[in-house]
């Protein structure tokens, strides 16, 4: 199992660009996640689904739109990209129910400028 | 709401010595509390994890964590430190949803000296 893949793992942006930010996961994971890093600020919850064609806001969802077409995918889209989105993005994945470990990709390191 | 506090932002231990990362919560009902290591440039992995079972909860590589309610505490320990432990420590408390969010303190950056 490749467990949670992201993709790309480095980006570079100018503001006002837009992109979207891959995940995918091969455990048949219901619940999908995804978290913004920023220094000395843990992690924050920006998106989270339940499953597929179910989605819903975390703590910071300005900015920020998902989908969930398939239970494997989890795709983040941010329009207009402004620098307080530089960041290192993570998206995780878990089993139902509170309690469960979630397991996290390796990240995207975004920079807007 | 549901919250947690990580006291230090910058650990340091010599190698062989006790680690101790404190995390203090706040919940309306019995929390699930977990610790994730993060290593450089990585993704983040569980160490351990509470969910109302014992209240000494052993982990991965020799870390073990104690919850207590009266101190509505839940710090993570290790006998001795290895060079290996240099590390960012993040413990988390899921919400009251079904959805398993998880609410993160800011992190503990353990460095190990030789």
């Amino acid at each position: 199992n490749a467990g949670v893949t992201q993709t790309p793992k480095f980006r570079i942006l100018k503001i006002g660009q837009s992109m979207t930010l891959q995940c995918t996961q091969d455990m048949n994971h219901n619940y999908m996640y995804w978290y913004r890093q920023d220094p000395g600020m843990g992690l924050k919850l920006i998106y989270y689904s339940v499953g597929a064609g179910i989605t819903d806001k975390g703590e910071v969802p300005n900015g920020y739109n998902v989908s969930r077409s398939t239970t494997e995918d989890f795709p983040l889209r941010l329009e207009l990209a402004a620098p307080s989105q530089t960041s290192v993005y993570f998206c995780a994945s878990s089993y139902p129910g509170r309690g469960n470990e979630q397991f996290f990709g390796p990240g995207t390191r975004l920079t807007v400028l | 709401a549901q919250s947690v506090t990580q006291l230090g932002s910058h650990v340091s231990v010599s190698e062989g010595a006790l680690v101790l990362l404190r995390c203090n919560y706040s919940s309306s009902v019995p929390p699930y509390l977990f610790w994730y290591v993060q290593y450089p440039n990585q993704g983040l992995q569980l160490l351990l994890k509470y969910t109302s079972a014992a209240t000494l909860v052993k982990g991965i590589n020799g870390f073990e964590a104690e919850f207590k309610k009266s101190e509505t505490s839940f710090h993570l320990t290790k006998p001795s430190a290895h060079m290996s432990d240099a590390a960012e420590y993040f413990c988390a408390v899921s919400d009251l949803t079904g959805a398993n969010n998880l609410f993160f303190g800011t992190g503990t950056r353990l460095t190990v000296i030789p």
